[in-house]
């Protein structure tokens, strides 16, 4: 199966800093990898996903990049803002629709 | 519309209860999911309904009983719980199995006592 490993498990910044969050991954096999914002009470929320032909992807604040080779994919998040506090999950899909999600980040930014 | 619902949102039951959770898409979706999560824990999964049919059981006791009635609807009949299944039931779909995105419900808070 897979084993996804995230980092850290709490974050805190301040206002207008970045974040980021990283993840590695155990099966080669495994091609795409969401990343999902959980706030208190509700369910996760896909924000951006990335497939494994592809090694960057971009949406206006949040960006995630993904290396193959060391299977390690990271989240990006400019200018932090207070309603970015959440927790952060990434997975990774394997074997069609199995998804193995990261122990999660708790993210805190400060105003 | 990328609305997954899910009832009630919140349930509590004694361990010799039968109770029902209820999950609900209208997006035309054909695959759809049962996770659990445990506090400050990621979601996993526990059922995989493609096209109506189960495809995907993570060994889960059998005290736990999905049923899909139709494409829409995805049920999870609860029987004889024990405390440490207290968590929150979240309900997942996306447009067939092996597509990408997942959309989740908000999920239904079970407390067991």
């Amino acid at each position: 199966g897979e084993n996804v490993e995230q980092h850290p498990s709490t974050l805190s910044v301040q206002e207008g800093d970045s974040a980021v969050i990283k993840c590695t991954y155990s099966d080669s096999a495994s091609n795409y990898f969401p990343w999902y914002k959980q706030e208190l009470g509700k369910g996760p929320q896909l924000i951006i996903d990335i497939r494994s032909n592809v090694g960057e992807k971009k949406d206006q604040r949040i960006a995630v990049t993904l290396n193959k080779t060391a299977k390690h994919f990271s989240l990006h998040i400019t200018e932090t803002q207070p309603e970015d506090s959440a927790v952060y999950f990434c997975a990774a899909r394997y074997n069609f629709n199995k998804f193995y999600f990261g122990s999660g980040t708790k993210l805190n930014v400060k105003p | 519309d990328t609305e997954v619902t899910q009832t009630p949102k919140h349930l509590v039951m004694g361990m010799t209860n039968k109770k029902s959770l209820k999950c609900e898409q209208h997006m035309g979706h054909r695959a759809m999911y049962w996770y659990k999560q445990k506090a400050k824990k990621p979601p996993e999964l526990m059922f995989v309904y493609s096209y109506e049919k189960l495809s995907i059981n993570e060994s889960v006791p059998s005290r736990f009983s999905p049923e899909c009635p139709n494409s829409s609807l995805l049920n999870l009949h609860l029987h004889a719980l024990q405390p440490e299944d207290s968590a929150l039931y979240l309900c997942a779909s996306s447009q067939d199995h092996g597509s990408d995105t997942q959309y989740f419900g908000p999920g239904t808070r079970l407390t067991v006592l």
